[in-house]
């Protein structure tokens, strides 16, 4: 089974900051890496898919990267409505695919 | 539009059954994969199984193998979960997904108690 690591697990910012978000995987997953975004009592949203591409009507603040093991989620300046509880999925394997186990940001 | 509709959730006793139901609508049904993920409370999502367009092919996580079936109709436009043999530890709020790797669309959950 592939398991997907996110760091950190909650994170403190400011409108207006930039953040990152890691997440590795267990092997290399090439760029089978999605990310989302929850807020609370909500479906997830899907942000960016295969690593670095920004799903329809997703803001351009939001961007990914990556490959192999490690993937960043990067907001360049953080908006009021961006703080949420943001995950990783790799979709690598369809066999069984798996999340990360999340990164919840707060307002500082 | 794309629409997601979940219904069947609800309170069960450890060891019951139960049927989640999820209803598509403003896309070609079987032209995608399906799939559910779950989210127990407070906590992160758990991908729990996916369907092949035309059903072929299902897989799921080890902890629901030989409980939980998925499975679809594509002339209901719709995709099921059978759960079976229900823990106490299946509590979660169950999500529908249109899926080709990454999950684009979602419904908006059913909740699923298992609970004496």
């Amino acid at each position: 089974d592939i398991q997907m690591t996110q760091s950190p697990s909650s994170l403190s910012a400011s409108v207006g900051d930039r953040v990152t978000i890691t997440c590795r995987a267990s092997q290399s997953i090439g760029t089978y890496l999605n990310w989302y975004q929850q807020k609370p009592g909500k479906a997830p949203k899907l942000l960016i898919y295969t690593a670095s591409n920004l799903q329809s009507g997703v803001p351009s603040r939001f961007s990914g990267s990556g490959s192999g093991t490690e993937f960043t989620l990067t907001i360049s300046t953080l908006q009021p409505e961006d703080f949420a509880t943001y995950y990783c999925q790799q979709s690598y394997s369809s066999l069984m695919y798996s999340f990360g186990q999340g990164t919840k940001l707060e307002i500082k | 539009e794309v629409q997601l509709v979940e219904s069947g959730g609800g309170l069960v006793q450890p060891g019951g059954s139960l049927r989640l139901s999820c209803a598509a609508s403003g896309f070609t049904f079987s032209g995608y994969w399906m799939t559910w993920v779950r989210q127990a409370p407070g906590k992160g999502l758990e991908w729990v199984a996916n369907i092949e367009k035309d059903g072929s092919q299902k897989y799921y996580v080890d902890s629901v193998k030989g409980r939980f079936t998925i499975s679809r109709d594509n002339a209901k436009n719709s995709l099921y979960l059978q759960m079976n043999s229900l823990r106490v530890e299946d509590t979660a709020v169950y999500y529908c997904g249109r899926e080709w790797g990454p999950i684009d669309y979602w419904g908006q959950g059913a909740p699923v108690t298992v609970s004496s």
